[in-house]
């Protein structure tokens, strides 16, 4: 086991093009949740997958972004016309049914120019 | 709706001081809360995660605390070292979710 693994951990792109980020969360664990975080502020809630099905998203999760978790395995977030507003730490996590805390991957950065 | 506040905003201490960092929470009705360490730049690392059941929680140097009914949390740094420093966030769930709600951290130096 791993770990959450996130792809990339880096991402710079142009205003207006769409970006796609992956998360790889604990093999075992069925629940899934999407942060963004930005400087000198704590994580905020974006959207969150128990197996495949999406249960809450976010007020902040506008209709630029999109979350998709297929096969209950892997996530993908998906940001379309990207703004400068978009930068900022992407961060993927993974629990286990039941309360057993979050375990976080490191983080994709993104920087839109 | 479920606040998370945490004091200090930022906190200078020499090596080997033992220190506080305070986390307090508006809806009461957690199954657990959680605390974890951030290096500028990278995730989150999990340091501690207390059940409702539980009062305290200790790992090596660390030692958190959980008072459900005042809605605060502590998290006691024994003898710090200048790698004790990041930042600290507390977590504790919206209620009737599975969802962290997280507080601003306490960015911690210790210095040599």
């Amino acid at each position: 086991d791993t770990g959450v693994s996130q792809n990339p951990r880096h991402k710079i792109t142009k205003r207006g093009q769409n970006v796609t980020f992956r998360c790889d969360p604990i093999s075992e664990h069925n629940r899934l949740y999407w942060y963004r975080q930005t400087l000198g502020q704590g994580p905020e809630f974006l959207t969150y997958f128990q197996n495949e099905a999406q249960l809450e998203k976010s007020r902040l999760l506008s209709d630029r972004f999109s979350a998709e978790r297929p096969k209950g395995s892997f996530s993908t977030l998906e940001i379309q016309r990207t703004e400068q507003g978009d930068s900022a730490m992407y961060l993927c996590a993974s629990s286990l049914e039941g309360e057993s805390g979050y375990t976080f991957g490191s983080g994709t950065r993104l920087t839109v120019v | 709706k479920q606040e998370v506040t945490q004091i200090p905003a930022a906190l200078s201490v020499p090596e080997g001081e033992n220190l506080v960092l305070n986390c307090s929470f508006t809806d009461s009705a957690i199954y657990n809360l959680q605390w974890f360490r951030q290096d500028p730049g990278k995730g989150l690392t999990s340091l501690l995660l207390i059940q409702s059941s539980q009062r305290e929680q200790t790992s090596g140097r660390l030692n958190a605390s959980l008072d459900k009914s005042s809605g605060r949390s502590t998290l006691y740094i024994a003898a710090s070292q200048p790698g004790d420093s990041a930042t600290y966030l507390c977590a504790a769930p919206s209620s009737g979710t599975y969802k962290y709600i997280f507080g601003t951290g306490t960015r911690l130096k210790v210095l040599a």
